[in-house]
């Protein structure tokens, strides 16, 4: 089945600076969703991305989907520290499953 | 808050015990997804409904869990002689039938620690 890799694992910023995970598949992804986890929270959905090149953007982050559909970046512009937890990639699939990458755990130092 | 309710929030049970989670699902929602979510990893899909059939159950759900949704709206995940490695946190979501662009809406976990 589909799978997604995400990276980095981890990512450790001072506040202001920039932020970008990267999500990768070996196969061509039909979307690509993007959900927020805070520390003891559960996931929320924050955009999907359905065609070749989208660039969606909402306030600072800024999300991308590859030409060919086989990968996405979510990328902040001057994090806060409002912005820590961790960013999932994920993959709607047959039935509305969503299959998920690693996760990106992003902390902020203020 | 999302509309998805999950209950209990947390559940210590002792090793060989029977747990039951129970998820509340967006009313107009008739799609409802249970997902396992160990620390440090991605939430992983154990089964969903539509309506009160279960259409799809990942390999991860051995014989020991069972889901129910039985009148299509709220739903129950029961495990049986818990083990310790069924510690996780129990995630349902649900959103309207559709295609994958429909939101999913997820609650807020159910904790379980087998002991």
């Amino acid at each position: 089945g589909q799978q997604v890799m995400q990276i980095p694992q981890y990512q450790h910023v001072q506040e202001g600076e920039d932020f970008t995970t990267y999500c990768n598949s070996s196969t061509t992804l039909s979307n690509i969703q993007w959900y927020k986890q805070r520390p003891g929270g559960h996931p929320v959905f924050l955009i999907q991305l359905v065609k070749s090149g989208e660039v969606k953007k909402q306030k600072r982050l800024t999300f991308q989907f590859g030409e060919a559909k086989k990968n996405s970046s979510l990328h902040i512009t001057a994090t806060q520290t409002t912005d820590v937890g961790t960013y999932f990639c994920a993959v709607g699939n047959q039935g509305g499953k969503l299959i998920f990458g690693q996760g990106t755990e992003l902390s902020v130092k203020p | 808050d999302t509309g998805v309710s999950q209950d209990p929030r947390h559940k210590i049970t002792k090793r060989g015990q029977n747990v039951t989670f129970r998820c509340d699902p967006i009313s107009e929602h008739n799609r409802l997804y249970w997902y396992r979510q160990t620390l440090g990893q991605g939430p992983e899909f154990l089964t969903y409904f539509q309506n009160e059939a279960q259409l799809e159950k990942s390999r991860l759900l051995s014989d020991r869990f069972s889901a129910e949704r039985p009148k299509g709206s709220f739903s129950t995940l029961e495990i049986q002689r818990t083990e310790q490695g069924d510690s996780a946190m129990y995630l349902c979501a649900s959103r309207k039938a559709g295609r994958y662009q429909e939101t999913q809406y997820f609650g807020p976990g159910t904790r379980l620690l087998v002991l």
